[in-house]
């Protein structure tokens, strides 16, 4: 069974840099899709993105500030998101997605969550 | 963006009652719909895939149908457990979207 834990800031200001960490643990990193889905504060989820050998997918709201990079050797998978606003304010989730379909997209295990505030 | 509307937003439902929450999408999905259930304070949990694949662990009281842009969660009786927010989500395009949920109460 597959866990991944998110780590990172929890407060950080506008404009900045979010950063963030999932350690997987329990197998390889390498074979499947790894992805970040967020949540704001009593709102619904959005995926922000994911990473699949060397290839990655992002959501083109996003898509100008997001990068999901891989670091197999600590089977850890980041998140950048640039230029933050009060409105990137969310519970972040990294996540992977099945291989099955090739494409990805079912979700089928979660990190806990980390909530992310953007305050000056 | 294919946009995924649930409804109804809020459910208010006794133990013991059949439950259904429908799910439309925006353009066809060609089945690739999933089902997820989340409580307060923690993560989704994945509980149907491909519109009707129960996935392992989760009771027989959950069932998936629909095809094309209309799809169905249906709870034949309800447990206490099971009060939570349910999501629908599609993956058949770029980017992955969700329905906005529906919460499913006590009455």
């Amino acid at each position: 069974q597959v866990q991944l834990r998110e780590s990172g800031p929890g407060l950080i200001k506008p404009s900045e840099t979010l950063s963030l960490t999932c350690t997987v643990s329990s197998g390889s990193i390498r074979n499947y899709y790894w992805t970040w889905i967020r949540q704001p504060p009593g709102k619904g989820l959005e995926w922000i993105g994911h990473y699949y050998r060397a290839t990655t997918d992002y959501n083109p709201s996003l898509k100008s500030r997001v990068t999901i990079s891989v670091d197999t050797f600590k089977n850890q998978f980041s998140l950048k998101l640039s230029s933050v606003t009060a409105a990137d304010t969310a519970v972040y989730y990294c996540a992977r997605e099945s291989v099955e379909p090739a494409a990805g997209g079912l979700v089928d295990s979660w990190g806990q969550g980390i909530l992310v505030t953007v305050s000056s | 963006d294919i946009q995924m509307t649930q409804s109804p937003s809020t459910l208010s439902a006794s133990v013991g009652d059949r439950v259904t929450i429908t799910c439309r999408a925006s353009q066809s999905l060609s089945g690739w719909l999933a089902w997820y259930q989340q409580k307060p304070g923690k993560a989704p949990k994945l509980l149907i895939s491909k519109v009707s694949n129960l996935e392992s662990g989760v009771p027989l009281r959950f069932s998936g149908s629909g095809s094309g842009t209309d799809f169905t969660l249906t709870i034949s009786s309800l447990q206490p457990d099971d009060f939570a927010t349910y999501y629908c989500q599609q993956y058949s395009t770029y980017p992955w979207t969700f329905g906005q949920g529906t919460k499913v109460e006590i009455k």
